[in-house]
């Protein structure tokens, strides 16, 4: 069964900092992997993707997520954070079966950014 | 990227009520939807999948009679919370996949009095 962990609930960093979200994943197969974005009262924006291609994956806004087999982990990063990339982050997972495909989501990580 | 609607955005009403909540692929047909539920500083909680032309399946402990879901279209999925209660307030999502991406409508914040 597949199964998303995300470490640490909140996240605080100040403007101009490395944003590291970092994610977990276990999967039966090969998964699909995303990170989300969500504002408060908004639906999930999708930010990237990994679907078996390219390791590293950029996405959106300068954010960036490495997936790394051996560690069975997809970290979302940013260079420098922005007051706007205050946010909450919700990393998933996505199996293909016979039944279609069912997509699991991280307990999110709520990204602080201090000026 | 594709793009899903959902409406209302936000509803009010009364205990006993029922709410229709619709959500839309607008520029996409998707012959699958999904909808979630989330509380206030927590994950999505997958509550169903709605199959265009045949029936949801419900996650466990997901009422069937109390959320009723209807496909009618491939581009419109319907979720109907029946006689409502206050602890059915909450934020529901929807979402239609994409080429392997789950592409999620704006969501729609149910309060009931």
């Amino acid at each position: 069964a597949q199964s998303v962990t995300q470490l640490g609930s909140h996240v605080s960093v100040s403007e101009g900092a490395l944003v590291l979200l970092r994610c977990n994943y276990s999967s039966s197969v090969p998964p699909y992997l995303f990170w989300y974005v969500q504002y408060p009262n908004q639906g999930l924006q999708l930010l990237l993707k990994y679907t078996s291609a390219a390791t590293l994956v950029k996405g959106i806004n300068g954010f960036e997520a490495e997936f790394k087999k051996s560690e069975t982990s997809f970290h979302l990063t940013k260079p420098s954070a922005h007051m706007s990339d205050a946010a909450e982050y919700f990393c998933a997972v996505t199996e293909r079966n016979t039944g279609g495909f069912k997509t699991i989501f991280g307990a999110g990580t709520r990204l602080f950014v201090k000026a | 990227g594709a793009v899903v609607s959902q409406h209302p955005s936000r509803v009010i009403c009364k205990s006993g009520t029922s709410v229709k909540i619709e959500c839309r692929s607008l520029d996409f047909q998707a012959t699958t939807m999904f909808w979630y539920r989330q509380f206030p500083k927590q994950s999505l909680m997958l509550m169903a999948t709605s199959n265009e032309g045949s029936k949801a399946t419900y996650e466990q402990g997901v009422e069937k009679d109390k959320f009723l879901i209807n496909h009618a279209s491939l581009t419109l999925s319907t979720l109907t919370v029946t006689s409502a209660h206050p602890e059915d307030s909450s934020f529901y999502i929807c979402s239609a996949p994409a080429k392997d991406t789950q592409y999620f409508g704006p969501g729609t914040r149910l309060t009931v009095l």
